[in-house]
């Protein structure tokens, strides 16, 4: 089946260093790609949607300044965090939809846990 | 535009016992509905969805749902609870084209012995 492979698991870094995690389609060509933020007992919060050689989307309230959203490739999307503060902590989830599995192939990848400390 | 609701934040059944987590959405255009599972620190796996072919659908490990129009009901169930089931669980709700999932606040599902 189809399997999105995210990177790192988690990461820790230094209030105002910059943190990019990637999300890659491994078997598939992902046309849109999804990114959401999780705080602990949360449910997932679109952040915004990329779709492969132009700008992404954000959703209302999300800084798309901090928030640096680049799908370069079919099968490549990455989320940059620039100049991280602690109230970035969170977990990020990328996802990825799969144009050949008709409606409902939306894969997800494992996650990236950021603290910023 | 769509949402869902998932009735319960918490949810504790004991070992063997059937589960039932709801699920109620709202959708002005056909809905493509699902369910993901999700243990701590990982991501979602997809226990099942319905995108408009049977109203009952069944999915991986021995969970179900069924598709009740009338209701806008889209509840998960399961016979017999086991202690591995024990995880949060989302109802998520999406349209045509290339939006985004929506999903609902979860569930927690507690497995007593």
């Amino acid at each position: 089946g189809a399997v999105v492979s995210q990177h790192p698991s988690w990461v820790i870094c230094k209030s105002g260093t910059s943190v990019k995690i990637e999300c890659r389609s491994l078997d598939f060509q992902a046309t849109t790609m999804f990114w959401y933020r999780q705080f602990p007992k949360q449910s997932l919060m679109l952040m915004a949607t990329s779709n492969e050689g132009s700008k992404a989307t954000y959703e209302q309230g999300v800084e798309k300044d901090k928030f640096l959203i680049n799908h370069a490739s079919l099968t490549l999307s990455t989320l940059t965090v620039t100049s991280a503060h602690p109230e970035d902590s969170s977990f990020y989830i990328c996802s990825a939809r799969d144009g050949g599995a008709g409606e409902g192939g939306y894969t997800f990848g494992s996650g990236t846990r950021l603290t910023v400390v | 535009a769509q949402s869902v609701t998932q009735l319960g934040s918490h949810v504790s059944v004991s070992e063997g016992a059937l589960v039932l987590l709801r699920c109620n959405y709202s959708s002005s255009v056909p809905p493509y509905l699902f369910w993901y599972v999700q243990y701590p620190n990982q991501g979602l796996q997809l226990l099942l969805k319905y995108t408009s072919a049977a109203t009952l659908v069944k999915g991986i490990n021995g969970f179900e749902a069924e598709f009740k129009k009338s209701e806008t009901s889209f509840h998960l169930t399961k016979p017999s609870a086991h202690m591995s089931d024990a995880a949060e669980y989302f109802c998520a709700v999406s349209g045509t084209g290339r939006r985004a999932l929506t999903f609902g606040s979860g569930t927690r599902l507690q497995v007593q012995p």
